[in-house]
């Protein structure tokens, strides 16, 4: 089955620097691959997804970018702000998986003024 | 807000009992997804319903069972309960079975004690 690995687990970042999570997922037919921010005690929420046709997503201060080739995929947050404080996930999936989604172990970003 | 609800919020129970959790999903999606979060993990994938029918299996024990009824809402009912099911249980809706984006429920917190 799917296997994804999520790293750093834990990443301080100053204020308006960026931040970089990156993904890496063993299965070669996963083709969706979304990101979730999880606040302390809330509920996970979507903040961007890629499928395997696109090598690059941007919204607004997040962009996401996928390497088929390597199987490896990324979060960008640019221009770092303490509200982006919070544990993201990463997670991968396959058309033949039903939207069952192997998700990533986390990492908690902290944003320091 | 995602719209989809869960009850109840929270749950504290002892070794042994039994419990259900109960999911709505959002107006229009017939998937439903249950995931169990316990402290400092990350998500793991239990279960998927579609229109009624179970679609996708994941780490989900033997003691734990869910249906998905005609009004599409969905039950995850937990017995014999140990101290190490003390989590957070998420359900999740999407409008399809394949690939798409998920939205999380705010979650039940399950105290066992």
């Amino acid at each position: 089955g799917e296997n994804v690995e999520q790293h750093p687990s834990t990443l301080s970042v100053q204020e308006g620097d960026s931040a970089v999570i990156k993904c890496t997922y063993s299965d070669s037919a996963s083709n969706y691959f979304p990101w979730y921010k999880q606040e302390l005690g809330k509920r996970p929420q979507l903040i961007i997804d890629i499928r395997s046709n696109v090598g690059e997503k941007k919204d607004q201060r997040i962009a996401v970018t996928l390497n088929k080739t390597a199987k490896h995929f990324s979060l960008h947050i640019t221009e770092t702000q303490p509200e982006d404080s919070a544990v993201y996930f990463c997670a991968a999936s396959r058309t033949d998986s039903w939207g069952k989604f192997q998700f990533g172990a986390g990492t908690q970003v902290v944003v320091t003024p | 807000d995602s719209g989809v609800t869960q009850t109840p919020k929270h749950l504290i129970t002892a070794t042994g009992q039994r419990v259900t959790l109960r999911c709505s999903p959002r107006s229009g999606d017939l998937s439903v997804y249950w995931y169990q979060q316990s402290l400092d993990q990350g998500l793991q994938f239990l279960i998927q319903y579609y229109n009624g029918e179970e679609r996708a299996k994941g780490n989900i024990l033997e003691r734990f069972s869910a249906q998905q009824f005609p009004d599409l809402h969905s039950e995850l009912n937990l017995s014999s309960l140990e101290l190490g099911d003390s989590a957070l249980y998420f359900c999740a809706s999407s409008p399809h079975p394949e690939i798409s984006e998920q939205y999380f429920g705010p979650g039940t917190r399950l105290t066992v004690t």
